[in-house]
């Protein structure tokens, strides 16, 4: 069965603190993985798709890369307008496959 | 990019009552739909996949006679709640498949808040 497991569940962060956010799966033929923003009462927000190990995407302050086995969202001198819930998705398979969502990691940036 | 919209954004009901939840994809047309229920704190989890001019394909554990889905057309897909008690109340979001390219990512509406009282 395929896995999505993110960490941690919640961060707080002084404004300008570095840090990561990692996604783990377990999946049998990843097409590809999804990092969406999600704040509270509103549907998901996409960022970025990653595909094959190595990749490596960047929006702003935030950058995405991924392994066989990991993935990661790394926040840059984050802002307060950060603050969110950052959710990390596997697709596998053709098509328009289903996508499964991990739990989220719940990022509140500090002042 | 793409924009999905749903309506309505909240509704409340009483219980054992039906409602019925729009998503439309804007300006792309979408013969797939997806209809996802988020509870608090949680991630999303996946009811359906909406397929336009058949019947939509149910994730396990999800009653499909309770949960009616119908997309009657390559931009609009209906979620409607049949006989709805309190703990039918979550968040449910639906989303569309980015048009044309090799993409897949998904395109999500702006959530429907459900509450049964």
């Amino acid at each position: 069965e395929d896995q999505v497991t993110q960490s941690p569940e919640a961060l707080r962060l002084q404004e300008g603190e570095s840090s990561s956010l990692n996604c783990s799966y377990t999946v049998s033929g990843l097409r590809g993985l999804f990092w969406y923003r999600q704040d509270p009462g509103k549907g998901p927000e996409f960022l970025f798709t990653l595909y094959s190990a190595g990749e490596e995407k960047e929006k702003e302050r935030l950058k995405a890369t991924l392994t066989k086995k990991e993935s990661f969202l790394h926040i840059t001198a984050p802002k307060p307008e950060d603050s969110a819930t950052y959710l990390c998705a596997v697709q596998v398979g053709g098509g328009y496959q289903k996508v499964t969502f991990g739990t989220g990691t719940k990022l509140q940036v500090i002042p | 990019g793409a924009v999905v919209s749903q309506h309505p954004s909240w509704v409340i009901c009483k219980s054992g009552t039906s409602v019925k939840i729009e998503c439309r994809s804007l300006d792309f047309q979408a013969t797939t739909m997806f209809w996802y229920r988020q509870f608090p704190k949680q991630s999303l989890m996946l009811m359906a996949t909406s397929n336009e001019g058949s019947k939509a394909t149910y994730e396990q554990g999800v009653e499909k006679d309770k949960f009616l889905i119908n997309h009657a057309s390559l931009t609009l897909s209906t979620l409607t709640v049949t006989s709805a008690h309190p703990e039918d109340s979550s968040f449910y979001i639906c989303s569309a498949p980015s048009p044309g390219g090799s993409s897949y990512e998904q395109y999500f509406g702006p959530g429907t808040r459900l509450t049964v009282t």
